[in-house]
């Protein structure tokens, strides 16, 4: 599989709890990318690290790269309730765009 | 929001006909993919497409076609339609490998 791999695969947690997410790959990359999708709709673009960076902030997130683990993580700080979806780690390999199964967020009120 | 259209958004179709989704955008982006989505395998990439008329496979393509004849559309093409390509699929683009990608609704086809 080309996929990268999130873990954990399922993530309940409280607001204002922050909340971790990672993604493991294979092969060498240009960049990372970590998309949100909301229940039965299409996917949203939140990040993109290249891999010459090792941070990056937006907002309330705060994604990391570790290009000799091979290895990113998600960090959402200071969770909502609006912030229950899933989130997919994204990888190109040469000009295709692929994803990983994803990690499912509870935050619960 | 991008300009990218997915037609149909909902299909029930018979096992055996061949069927085609649409994706169209009106964004003039280079790149388009056709992924599937079922629980447990998160989004699988099916085709894509960095140009008119060039096009590559992805990891699950067996049973699925595509075409570009034009920058703003890109079809799938289920051959011969088996349950096991009951989906959501979801069409993407982008402008280059190392931007974001536009993700269309969604096509819920289901093969009976």
């Amino acid at each position: 599989s080309q996929q990268g791999e999130e873990d954990p695969q399922a993530l309940s947690i409280q607001e204002g709890e922050n909340a971790t997410m990672n993604c493991s790959y294979k092969t060498s990359i240009n960049n990372l990318q970590w998309y949100r999708q909301n229940s039965g709709r299409g996917l949203v673009h939140l990040i993109l690290i290249r891999s010459n960076e090792r941070e990056k902030h937006s907002g309330r997130l705060r994604v990391t790269l570790d290009t000799s683990k091979k290895s990113s993580s998600l960090l959402i700080t200071a969770s909502r309730a609006a912030d229950t979806a899933s989130y997919f780690c994204a990888k190109v390999s040469g000009y295709a765009l692929n994803f990983g199964k994803g990690t499912s967020l509870l935050v619960t009120p | 929001d991008a300009g990218i259209t997915q037609s149909p958004r909902h299909k029930v179709t018979e096992t055996g006909t061949p069927v085609t989704l649409r994706c169209h955008q009106t964004e003039n982006h280079r790149y388009m993919y056709w992924y599937r989505q079922d629980p447990g395998h998160g989004l699988r990439l099916i085709h894509y497409s960095y140009g008119v008329k060039d096009t590559d496979k992805g990891e699950v393509s067996d049973g699925y076609s595509v075409s570009r004849s034009k920058t703003e559309d890109f079809l799938l093409t289920l051959e011969s339609a088996t349950s096991s390509q009951t989906s959501v699929y979801f069409c993407a683009i982008s402008d280059g490998v190392n931007t974001e990608a536009f993700f269309g609704q969604g096509t819920r086809l289901t093969v009976v």
